[in-house]
Parts: structure tokens; sequence; C-alpha cells
């Protein structure tokens, strides 16, 4: 499995946008870039993914690089209920693959 | 739609003892998951099922656990004996067919052997 590189923790004021960076260097051309998030004393849950166009849903915005060797997801008005650990996580679309979870990023809000 | 329910949402024992997770994943979701969260680390998968078919099964510790899904639905991990190391958060998770997303967790399982 490919491996991405976050900051282990990162904080932000509330109300204001967030920027999650992850490297991913050794992305090959099959891994989806997944995000997934786990509040305290829950299970992780799905954020968003992406291939190779940003996208935006809901929860977030996922921006891509050009060469996919870096992602960052984007929070645009964090709120107190954004606090988490946030996981950037390569999936691949063929083969057995299977969430591979690193340490991720611990998200603070500052109120 | 009802999420992934696992139970107990907490269990203590005491080392040598024998203890048992139950998880019931999303209604339609073929494949199952159970992973191990250790404090201040990311979950670490360790059994997958296709419907009733462990598929990859490489990261359990099989000399004292054991897995099932007996008709594809509901799964059960146990511990037989439960050790102190054992102490962690044990998640189940499901996805549907063609799973490149959408994974979704239950809540989790706080296990504490003393």
């Amino acid at each position: 499995d490919a491996k991405t590189t976050q900051p282990n923790s990162m904080e932000s004021n509330e109300e204001e946008p967030v920027h999650l960076p992850c490297n991913h260097s050794t992305i090959s051309g099959t891994d989806y870039i997944h995000w997934y998030r786990q509040l305290p004393s829950q299970g992780p849950e799905y954020v968003i993914h992406g291939l190779t166009s940003n996208v935006n849903n809901r929860m977030a915005s996922l921006a891509i690089a050009e060469d996919r060797k870096s992602s960052t997801l984007i929070l645009h008005r964090a709120t107190l209920r954004d606090a988490a650990v946030y996981y950037c996580i390569l999936l691949s679309n063929f083969g057995n693959e299977k969430l591979t979870f690193g340490t991720g990023t611990r998200l603070t809000i500052i109120p | 739609e009802a999420g992934v329910v696992q139970s107990p949402r907490y269990k203590i024992i005491e080392k040598k003892q024998p203890v048992a997770f139950w998880c019931n994943p999303i209604s339609g979701h073929n494949t199952l998951y159970w992973y191990r969260q250790n404090l201040g680390q990311g979950p670490e998968l360790l059994i997958r099922y296709e419907n009733e078919e462990a598929v990859d099964d490489s990261q359990l510790p099989k000399d004292r656990f054991s897995a099932e899904r007996l008709k594809g639905v509901d799964s059960t991990l146990k511990i037989q004996p439960a050790e102190l190391g054992d102490s962690a958060v044990y998640l189940c998770a499901s996805s549907p067919p063609g799973r490149r997303y959408g994974y979704t967790f239950g809540s989790g399982t706080r296990l504490t052997v003393v």
C-alpha cells in the first residue's frame, strides 16, 4: 500500500477555513485519495475521495495537485464539531484493496 | 438507515478470560471488516469478509482470535484467552459492492483487560 504523510497536529480558529495537507509521492495511477475523520469516541467516517480532479461535497473539498503527489482537504468554515483526527488514505481500485490508516492529523478548533 | 451496530460498547475483563464482540453491518453491504485501534494509533485491519468468506485474515492473531460471519450478515469476533495487550477499541465496518469508497464504521467496542 502506498504511504501518505500528514502533520501530526494542526490548530484552527472556529469559523475560519482549514487546509489539511497530505503528501503521497509514491501514489500510483490507480490509487484514489480518500479522507476519513474520527471524532472522539467514534469510529472513522468517510469525508471525501478523488482521483485527479478537485472534488466538493457537503462536508469538505478535496484539492489534488496536478502531479497527484499531494492533496489538501479543505474545511471551508470550521466548527467545534470538526475537531477530530483526519486520515488521508490511498486506495487502489484494483486488487485486494483495503483501508490502511496511518496516524492522521489531529485537528483542534479554537473557539 | 441504521448504521453499523456494535455491541457491547464497553467491556472490562480479567486476563485469560474469553470475550466476544458482535457486529451488525448495514443491510446490503456484503463486505465486512474488523479493525483494532490502539490508543493514539490509527485502526489496523484484522480480518475482511466478502459475504461469509474470510478473504483477508493475514493480520488476525489466530492463536487466540477467531471470527465468524454466518449467513453473510452479522459477525462475531472472539478472543480466547485475552491478554493485557489486547486492550484496544475493536471497530467493525462494512462497505457495499464496488468498495472504492463508503466504508461505514460502527462506534466500536472498547475492551479493557485487567
